[in-house]
């Protein structure tokens, strides 16, 4: 039962444009949503959340939306940058402690 | 500072061996976390610890045994593994126990490679 989906393995996006990452859930007893960006080889980093009591939550070039009754969230990066180039993984917060992570999205920036 | 320290980054090992990971923060942080992640695969929840207690095992096999002998020490011992086994295996922490303050940081992970 995949309960966080992101269902775009991969997204190429010209430098300084927007990226739009995509995420849907199934499970309504998530309260708190987090996007982490991953190089490989090194651990996932946070990047930005948004409480489920919120619709919206800025941070810099980074922006995370939030449609409750569509189980859905996205991630928009603007402008974009080649060193913005990583997979993105959201993830959900079941319980107090449980992060469900969705199998990521692979971003490339091209120049 | 937000850094989780793992070591060592990679570790070769046999099935009959037995090694152990370490992970440490000084972030003052109450709970720890190990997470699993396979090649192109999201971060898999192993256990939880919060105030130095166990309190999430994700039924994870025996061969795997966690040990938490402070609260900026995490350790994972590992005995008698199997190839599949061989994984990334990443630590995080997050302030406490709560949904607010559960942003986890992660460290870069140890690259297991078990023979």
């Amino acid at each position: 039962d995949q309960q966080v989906k992101q269902n775009s393995p991969s997204l190429s996006v010209q430098e300084g444009r927007i990226s739009i990452l995509n995420c849907d859930y199934t499970n309504s007893m998530f309260d708190y949503f987090l996007w982490y960006k991953k190089y490989p080889a090194e651990g996932p980093t946070f990047l930005i959340s948004i409480s489920s009591i919120k619709d919206k939550n800025e941070d810099g070039r980074f922006t995370v939306f939030l449609n409750k009754s569509a189980k859905h969230l996205s991630l928009h990066i603007v402008p974009s940058q080649p060193g913005d180039s990583a997979v993105y993984f959201c993830a959900g917060i079941q319980g107090a402690q449980k992060l469900v992570f969705g199998q990521g999205t692979r971003l490339t920036i091209n120049p | 500072d937000t850094e989780v320290t793992q070591t060592p980054k990679h570790l070769v090992m046999g099935m009959t061996n037995k090694k152990s990971l370490k992970c440490e923060q000084h972030m003052g942080h109450r709970a720890m976390y190990w997470y699993k992640q396979k090649a192109k695969k999201p971060p898999e929840l192993m256990f939880v610890y919060s105030y130095e207690k166990l309190s999430i095992n994700e039924s994870v096999p025996s061969r795997f045994s966690p040990e938490c002998p402070n609260s900026s020490l995490l350790n994972l011992h590992l005995h008698a593994l199997q190839p599949e086994d061989s994984a990334l295996y990443l630590c995080a922490s997050s302030q406490d126990y709560g949904r607010d303050k559960n942003i986890q940081y992660f460290g870069a992970g140890t690259r297991l490679s078990v023979l």
